[in-house]
């Protein structure tokens, strides 16, 4: 099993350009999160996701937009990159709700830079 | 609104130190709570978690935590630190049957040979 991939590792963006985040899965997991680091931050919720075909937001969902159309897949897209969004950005997916105990896995994370 | 406080934000070591760090958390309900480990250049690993019963909660590699509910913490240790501890420690906490997960801002912990 590959677990949670993300694509790409690197990214450069000029402020105003747009760019989608891949996430996939292949472990079945109903639930997959995006999430941003930031140093001294931790990681905050972008959005998340309960099963295919639902998205809901998180902590900090301004600036970005989500869809998963299929299970196994949780794309993030920013329509107008800013600086402020400069971060790595990790996908992470779980069988069940945080809530019920269950373990979130974490793809290797984007380290994207907006200039 | 739920939050978690780590105190320490990076702590040095020298190997075979013994090793506690922080977490508490806000939240007046039932709570899930978690330990995940970041190895340099590596995604968030899970160390271990609380979800119901001994308050005393093994991982890997030789850490364990105590949930003190009257203290609202969930402090992890581990008696004798390795090199190959170095990395980034996250608490984090989900409250209620639907909740997401809510991170620390994470501790460092370097360990000197």
């Amino acid at each position: 099993n590959a677990g949670v991939t993300q694509t790409p590792k690197f990214r450069v963006l000029k402020t105003g350009q747009s760019m989608t985040l891949l996430c996939a899965q292949d472990m079945n997991h109903e639930y997959m999160y995006w999430y941003r680091q930031d140093p001294g931050m931790g990681l905050r919720l972008i959005h998340y996701s309960v099963g295919e075909g639902t998205t809901a937001k998180g902590e900090v969902p301004d600036g970005y937009n989500v869809s998963r159309l299929k299970k196994q897949n949780f794309l993030l897209g920013l329509e107008s990159a800013a600086p402020s969004q400069t971060s790595v950005y990790f996908c992470a997916s779980s069988y069940g709700p945080s809530g019920g105990g269950y373990e979130q896995y974490f793809g290797p994370g984007t380290r994207l830079t907006v200039t | 609104a739920q939050s978690v406080s780590q105190h320490n934000h990076h702590v040095i070591l020298s190997e075979a130190a013994s090793l506690e760090l922080g977490c508490n958390y806000s939240y007046g309900g039932t709570v899930n709570l978690f330990w995940y480990v970041q190895y340099p250049g590596q995604h968030l690993q899970l160390l271990l978690k609380y979800f119901s019963g001994d308050p005393l909660v093994k991982g890997i590699k030789g850490f364990e935590a105590e949930f003190i509910k009257s203290k609202f913490s969930f402090n992890l240790r581990k008696p004798s630190v390795q090199w190959s501890d170095t990395a980034e420690y996250f608490c984090a906490v989900s409250g209620g049957s639907q909740g997401n997960l809510i991170f620390g801002k994470g501790t460092k912990l370097s360990v000197k040979p």
